[in-house]
């Protein structure tokens, strides 16, 4: 079965400082990794996925993240923090490519800006 | 991409009571999803609505309680059955195309009351 941790349910960091989101998984097969953005009041927003091919995979807003298959992590980072960037943060895992609509989700990492 | 309504943005319910959420596709879409959001908590699968037939639901999660519809392939609904305060939550309807990963709605906030 899959899993997904997010280490950490807050994090805050000040404008301009490096956001560093952690998250680890658990899968039998090669997983397919995504990180969610949900900003207040507000649906789930893509910010980037793992499937295939380069580890380093870059999202919107300037948020990067790399797989690293052997430390089953999937960590989210941006250099420089935005106010904007404050919201819920979400990482996901799905063991079907053709299927990325059923996912398991982490607990979810608030991300608190402060100026 | 596509977009996803749903309707009604949020509600508050009496226990007892039912509530029908509709979830429409601007673009066909291959796979639709509901998923729930429990206060402060993430987000847990309820089941994939299947075009034209029964709904498989996720353990823990019964067609009586949830009854799917989807009768296209641009439109779904999710309806929450003999409402009690513990279904109040986030209900969010999901979308996959071809070749795509999956887009939210923005969501249905149900309170029961």
């Amino acid at each position: 079965a899959q899993s997904v941790t997010q280490l950490g349910s807050h994090v805050s960091v000040s404008e301009g400082a490096l956001v560093l989101l952690r998250c680890n998984y658990s899968s039998s097969v090669p997983p397919y990794l995504f990180w969610y953005v949900q900003y207040p009041n507000q649906g789930l927003q893509l910010l980037l996925k793992y499937t295939t091919g380069a580890t380093l995979v870059k999202g919107i807003n300037g948020f990067e993240a790399e797989f690293k298959k052997s430390e089953t992590s999937f960590h989210l980072t941006k250099p420089s923090a935005h106010m904007s960037d404050a919201a819920e943060y979400f990482c996901a895992v799905s063991d079907n490519p053709s299927n990325t609509g059923k996912l398991i989700f982490g607990q979810g990492t608030t991300l608190q800006v402060k100026p | 991409s596509a977009v996803i309504s749903q309707k009604p943005s949020r509600d508050i319910c009496q226990r007892g009571t039912s509530l029908t959420i509709q979830c429409q596709v601007d673009s066909q879409v291959t796979m639709m999803f509901w998923y729930r959001q429990q206060p402060g908590q993430s987000l847990t699968l309820i089941a994939t609505a299947n075009q034209g037939s029964e709904a498989t639901y996720e353990s823990g999660f019964v067609i009586d309680k949830f009854p799917i519809s989807r009768p296209n392939l641009t439109f779904s609904t999710l309806t929450v059955s003999n409402m009690s305060p513990e279904d109040s939550s986030i209900y969010l309807c999901t979308g996959v195309g071809m070749n795509t990963e999956a887009f939210f709605g923005q969501g249905t906030r149900l309170t029961v009351v």
